[in-house]
């Protein structure tokens, strides 16, 4: 099945700053890439997300990278504020056309400082 | 749009008990996903229903169970708890979960503690 490691598992940086988090996925098969943030008390929220046939994809301050080669993909948050502060997951779907289901990395807690 | 409601949102049973939690998903949405969320294994998929079948299976003993009803609302169901059981439960809907890159909307899930 379908493995997926992020890194960092921490991340603090001061406000204003740039904010990275990096996942790598297994199943050269997965073709859709969605991040959440899940804040204290609440379920994760989509924040951004990426399908297999685009290589980058900005919101705003969010952007998101994919290297399929690689099997890997990234989020870049810029201009980080104090409410970013939260739990950043990746993801990686594969829908076979009967049946599809995400699998999230472990995790990334960042704290944007004063 | 009223978005994923789970309930109860807290839940506190002991071991040895069955408990059954609930997910109303968002109005027009026909796939339910059901995630178990403990800080040592992080977010991992239960099941998956659609049109009152379940269409996808992680890797859970058959204590963990689901059912979705005609429109849509879906509850899963845990037999004999253990301590291990106690984690957030969330449930997400989609449209159809087929299409690729099918968004998922999650609910606030319920949090169980198992004594």
């Amino acid at each position: 099945g379908e493995n997926v490691e992020q890194h960092p598992s921490t991340l603090s940086v001061q406000e204003g700053d740039s904010a990275v988090i990096k996942c790598t996925y297994s199943d050269s098969a997965s073709n859709y890439f969605p991040w959440y943030k899940q804040e204290l008390g609440k379920g994760p929220q989509l924040i951004i997300d990426i399908r297999s046939n685009v290589g980058e994809k900005k919101d705003q301050r969010i952007a998101v990278t994919l290297n399929k080669t690689a099997k890997h993909f990234s989020l870049h948050i810029t201009e980080t504020q104090p409410e970013d502060s939260a739990v950043y997951f990746c993801a990686a779907s594969l829908n076979t056309g009967t049946a599809s289901k995400l699998t999230f990395g472990t995790g990334t807690r960042l704290q944007v400082t004063l | 749009k009223a978005g994923v409601t789970q309930t109860p949102r807290y839940l506190i049973k002991t071991r040895g008990q069955q408990v059954t939690l609930s997910c109303s998903p968002i109005s027009g949405h026909r796939s339910v996903s059901w995630y178990q969320q403990t800080p040592g294994q992080g977010l991992q998929f239960l099941f998956e229903y659609f049109s009152e079948t379940q269409r996808n299976k992680g890797n859970f003993p058959g204590r963990f169970s689901g059912r979705q009803f005609s429109n849509s609302r879906s509850e899963m169901n845990v037999s004999t708890l253990e301590l291990g059981d106690s984690a957030l439960y969330l449930c997400a809907s989609s449209p159809l979960g087929l299409l690729p890159g099918e968004t998922q909307y999650f609910g606030p899930g319920t949090r169980l503690l198992v004594l």
